[in-house]
C-alpha cells in the first residue's frame, strides 16, 4: 500500500532556530496538507496546498510557517524561528482526487519536533 | 462543519464487539460521516465512511440511522491491536481540511 513518508522522525532544535520538515506524498496525489498534534491534544489543521499554492490555512499557520513543493515529489514545512510551543508531532497528509471524498487522505507517521 | 460528540473513552476485552457512537445533530445534507483511527505516535488512518444506512468493509461497519444525527462505528471481535483513538468526523466531500475532535480512546484488554 502506498505511503506518505516523513523525515526526520524526530528532530530536536533550539528555540529560535529554523527547521524544515520533509514529506514525500503519494506520487499521484494532488492535495497536500500539514497537521500538528501537541502531546495529549487534538490533531490540528495547519495548511492545505493544491496546484502549487496554499488553498487554506489556519490561525496557527502564521508568518513563521511556510510550505513549499520544491520538486515533483517533496512537500516541506518550514518553521522560521521555533518557539517552545511549536513542540508537537507534525503530520503530512495527501489526497487523491481520483478517489474522491475523504478516502483520498493518507497521513504520514509524523515528525516529532522538540524545541528546547 | 458539524460538531461531533463521542465518548472520551471505552474499555473492552479481546474478542468482543465494540460499538462507538457519535452524535452529530447539526449534520448538513451534503455531509458524509468518516471515522479515523490513530495509534500512539502515528498519523490518523482512514477506517470507513458513509452517508446513510450501513457501510461495511474489511475493518469495520458503520451504522447511520435515517435522521443521520448519529452514527455508530462497530468493530467486530477486537484484538489488543485495536487499542487506539477513534475519531468521528463530519463534513462535505472534497478535499477540505479535516477537523478532529478529542476522539474516543479505546482500550482493549486481554
Amino acid at each position: 500500500e502506498p505511503e506518505v513518508t516523513q523525515t526526520p522522525s524526530h528532530q530536536v532544535t533550539q528555540m529560535g532556530q529554523e527547521v524544515i520538515l520533509r514529506c514525500v506524498p503519494i506520487s499521484n496525489h494532488l492535495y497536500f496538507y500539514w497537521y500538528r498534534q501537541i502531546l495529549g491534544q487534538k490533531v490540528e489543521f495547519l495548511v492545505s496546498f493544491y496546484n502549487n499554492e496554499i488553498s487554506e490555512k489556519s490561525e496557527i499557520f502564521d508568518d513563521q510557517f511556510s510550505v513549499e513543493r520544491p520538486d515533483g515529489s517533496n512537500f516541506t514545512l518550514k518553521i522560521r524561528s521555533t518557539k517552545l510551543e511549536d513542540s508537537a508531532m507534525y503530520f503530512c497528509a495527501s489526497g487523491d482526487p481520483s478517489r474522491g471524498t475523504n478516502y483520498g487522505y493518507t497521513f504520514g507517521s509524523g515528525t516529532r519536533l522538540t524545541v528546547v | 462543519l458539524a460538531k461531533t460528540t463521542q465518548p472520551i473513552s471505552m474499555d473492552s476485552y479481546e474478542g468482543q464487539e465494540v460499538n462507538i457512537t457519535c452524535s452529530h445533530n447539526n449534520i448538513a445534507t451534503n455531509d458524509y460521516i468518516t471515522w479515523y483511527q490513530q495509534f500512539p505516535s502515528q498519523g490518523p488512518r482512514f477506517i470507513i465512511q458513509g452517508y446513510k444506512t450501513k457501510v461495511t468493509n474489511e475493518v469495520a461497519s458503520l451504522f447511520i440511522p435515517a435522521d443521520r444525527k448519529s452514527s455508530t462505528l462497530s468493530l467486530p471481535r477486537v484484538s489488543l491491536s485495536d487499542t487506539a483513538v477513534y475519531y468521528c468526523l463530519v463534513g462535505d466531500t472534497g478535499f477540505q481540511k479535516l477537523v478532529f475532535g478529542t476522539g474516543t480512546r479505546l482500550l482493549v484488554s486481554p
